[in-house]
């Protein structure tokens, strides 16, 4: 089936240490967005490619990266986290732009900062 | 801002319809969402409504939209207790830096037997 993983599901770091999430889909979208949620919150879109254009949100922290090799994998690189950046990272893709392009969501990478 | 804000919790008995509402704040919205989270997992699409209708009906889910009082709701008909998760409402518009999706909260939908 077509889909957008992502892994690991879990993933342990230490204050500090650079940690890299991944996500790939076989759905041959255009666009992928990261997406942050933390413990009872509303998702919040820290970043999206369209293609290879990479078009960040102005309240995302210089701490948070993104790097798209190809259509396929997208990564989020987060350079030095703190214990504040512990959430549910949930990657997703559409087809393109706009409020008629589904966005079609991955189950999640859940990252735990010691 | 945009804002999009929903009440946190809702119980319900098995069976019974269940109705969980939404409000957003910005007029440009065009297109308003609703994902299901269960527990430890992604976010999965329900349905959407384009902001020039009033309703869409889909199987056991109803949404209505009072674009006037930006108001969303969607109705679960005889709610089981799988639907038991997270309901999220979302508004796609055009803000400052491009369109994008913004969340609200969630609704915790709990059924009981």
């Amino acid at each position: 089936d077509a889909m957008v993983i992502q892994n690991p599901r879990y993933q342990v770091t230490q204050f500090g240490k650079p940690v890299t999430l991944s996500c790939s889909q076989t759905l041959n979208h255009n666009v992928m967005y990261w997406y942050q949620q933390k413990s009872s919150q509303a998702p919040k879109l820290l970043f999206h490619y369209y293609d290879k254009d990479f078009n960040n949100e102005a309240d995302t922290p210089d701490n948070f990266q993104s790097r798209r090799p190809n259509t396929s994998f997208c990564f989020l690189d987060i350079r030095s986290p703190g214990l504040g950046d512990a959430a549910m990272y949930l990657c997703a893709t559409s087809r393109d732009i706009g409020g008629q392009e589904t966005q079609y969501f991955g189950p999640g990478t859940r990252l735990l900062v010691l | 801002g945009e804002d999009v804000e929903q009440s946190l919790f809702l119980s319900v008995r098995e069976g019974d319809s269940s109705v969980i509402n939404c409000t957003y704040t910005d007029s440009s919205s065009t297109y308003l969402y609703w994902y299901k989270q269960e527990p430890g997992a992604g976010l999965q699409l329900l349905t959407y409504i384009f902001s020039n209708m009033d309703m869409k009906q889909d199987q056991r889910l109803t949404v209505l939209l009072n674009k006037k009082d930006k108001h969303l709701s969607l109705r679960i008909a005889d709610t089981q207790t799988g639907d038991s998760a997270i309901y999220f409402c979302a508004s796609y518009g055009w803000w400052n830096q491009g369109g994008k999706l913004i969340f609200g909260q969630g609704t915790e939908l709990s059924v009981k037997p």
